[in-house]
């Protein structure tokens, strides 16, 4: 039953690696997110989509390709891994007010990449 | 540029004794303020949406304020369960739908 989901919760790879994380919302809502917590906790957006198509890009570098196959799903990969790129990635869902929704973002579980 | 400041970075508190997480905010324009609870190792899960100054949400032991600068998460007898991570973040404009978080405040009970 959880709402939003990511796999894996756990990725380790070494630098110079092609790696994907993949998100799920079972909340039928219309926008999805990306966001990077680093190591300080700190919650920055990289991506933002609404019925697959990207709304926000927050200056992340383009070694990062979101990839939304339908609004229920949104996928992101990395290209040549780096050592920055260390960090917990969130996904997140919202369904706008103006569509019936509350505007309250539901996070998943988070996952952990380890970059080598 | 939006911003979000959290105030205190951390608070350790004793069971039963009651207290308040601050949140400031500067913002263009105040689409809807939210609290968050992380606990280690998972991700934010979602407290409070508050919309407009003079409105006030309760859920347990916690009740959220808000106001046209700053919103407080007042936390009334706390058990050691509620220790964790208190996020606050805000949204602005129609068609800017990205959350600016604070950097946080991590609460500690002790038993």
């Amino acid at each position: 039953d959880t709402a939003v989901s990511q796999t894996p919760k756990y990725l380790v790879t070494q630098m110079g690696n092609d790696k994907s994380i993949k998100c799920e919302q079972n909340l039928g809502h219309d926008t999805m997110y990306w966001y990077k917590q680093d190591s300080k906790k700190f919650l920055k957006i990289m991506f933002s989509y609404n019925n697959k198509e990207l709304i926000i890009n927050e200056t992340v570098p383009n070694r990062f390709s979101p990839k939304s196959p339908d609004k229920a799903h949104l996928n992101l990969h990395i290209n040549s891994l780096e050592l920055g790129d260390s960090a917990v990635y969130f996904c997140a869902s919202s369904q706008d007010r103006r569509a019936g929704g509350t505007d309250t973002q539901y996070f998943g579980p988070g996952t952990r990449l380890t970059v080598l | 540029e939006d911003q979000v400041t959290q105030s205190p970075e951390a608070l350790r508190l004793q069971e039963g004794e009651s207290s308040s997480l601050n949140c400031s905010y500067t913002v263009s324009g105040l689409r809807g303020l939210f609290w968050y609870r992380q606990d280690p190792g998972k991700g934010p899960e979602f407290l409070f949406t508050l919309y407009s100054a003079g409105e006030e949400k309760e859920k347990e032991r916690l009740k959220a304020t808000l106001t046209k600068k700053e919103s407080f998460l007042h936390i009334t007898a706390p058990k050691p369960e509620d220790s964790a991570t208190y996020l606050c973040a805000v949204l602005t404009n129609f068609g800017n739908e990205k959350l600016t978080f604070g950097t946080g405040t991590r609460l500690t009970i002790i038993p």
